[in-house]
């Protein structure tokens, strides 16, 4: 079973829809991150958390909101959709323990805003 | 400046040859690098990481680390057509928590 996993895979959707993408681990690292990806921008962090009680801003947060339901859950919201919120959203994981440590990846929500 | 820069290709190579990636970064407080391979539609999965300055080498790979320069490459020896992907090199920042900005990738196609 994958340890990062994703829901839904593909998604599209209407302009001003209220959706949520929802990020499941079973690493049982603490921190956990939000990234869109669009051609020629790399990784985009939209939003992390550290543990169930911290919740931080990335560099693109607007429009964007997120929920840290465990340890395991991490979902991201966005209120009210937007043609320019299309693109690929991975989920990522990291062990707090190893500083700087590798980040695990799920393996992304495609989505399509029209 | 961006804080991460890398070329963003394609970088073309015939099989056999050494595959050349290169990335820049703007934060010199940077301690740790890391190289993804992410294939088309795919999740990116790591490849190499590097803390020190100098080189590691891991099987094909070889990292190598200048922190005088800000500068991180990915040298892939024997390139293969498997190896045809875009790589991310990822270094980590003390925006945002001292988590991790990407650069843009940089496209690697391996000709049979």
């Amino acid at each position: 079973d994958a340890d990062v996993t994703q829901t839904p895979r593909n998604r599209i959707t209407k302009t001003g829809k209220r959706i949520m993408l929802e990020c499941s681990q079973t690493k049982g690292h603490d921190r956990m991150y939000w990234y869109r990806q669009d051609p020629g921008l790399g990784l985009r962090l939209i939003y992390y958390s550290f543990d169930v009680k911290d919740i931080n801003k990335g560099e693109i947060s607007d429009g964007y909101s997120v929920s840290r339901q465990a340890q395991a859950k991490f979902s991201l919201s966005l209120e009210s959709a937007i043609p320019n919120q299309t693109a690929l959203y991975f989920c990522a994981t990291s062990d707090l323990v190893v500083a700087g440590g590798e980040q695990f990846f799920g393996p992304g929500t495609r989505l399509t805003v029209l | 400046q961006k804080e991460v820069e890398q070329n963003s290709g394609p970088l073309s190579v015939p099989e056999g040859a050494i595959a050349s990636l290169n990335c820049t970064y703007s934060d010199r407080g940077s301690q740790s690098f890391f190289w993804y391979r992410q294939y088309s539609g795919k999740s990116p999965e790591l490849i190499m990481s590097i803390y020190s300055n100098g080189d590691k080498e891991d099987g094909r790979f070889t990292a190598q680390l200048n922190k005088a320069s800000q500068y991180v490459s990915l040298l892939i020896r024997d390139s293969q057509p498997s190896d045809s992907a875009t790589y991310l090199c990822a270094v980590n920042t003390y925006n945002y928590g001292q988590n991790f900005v990407f650069g843009p990738g940089t496209r690697l196609s391996v000709l049979p």
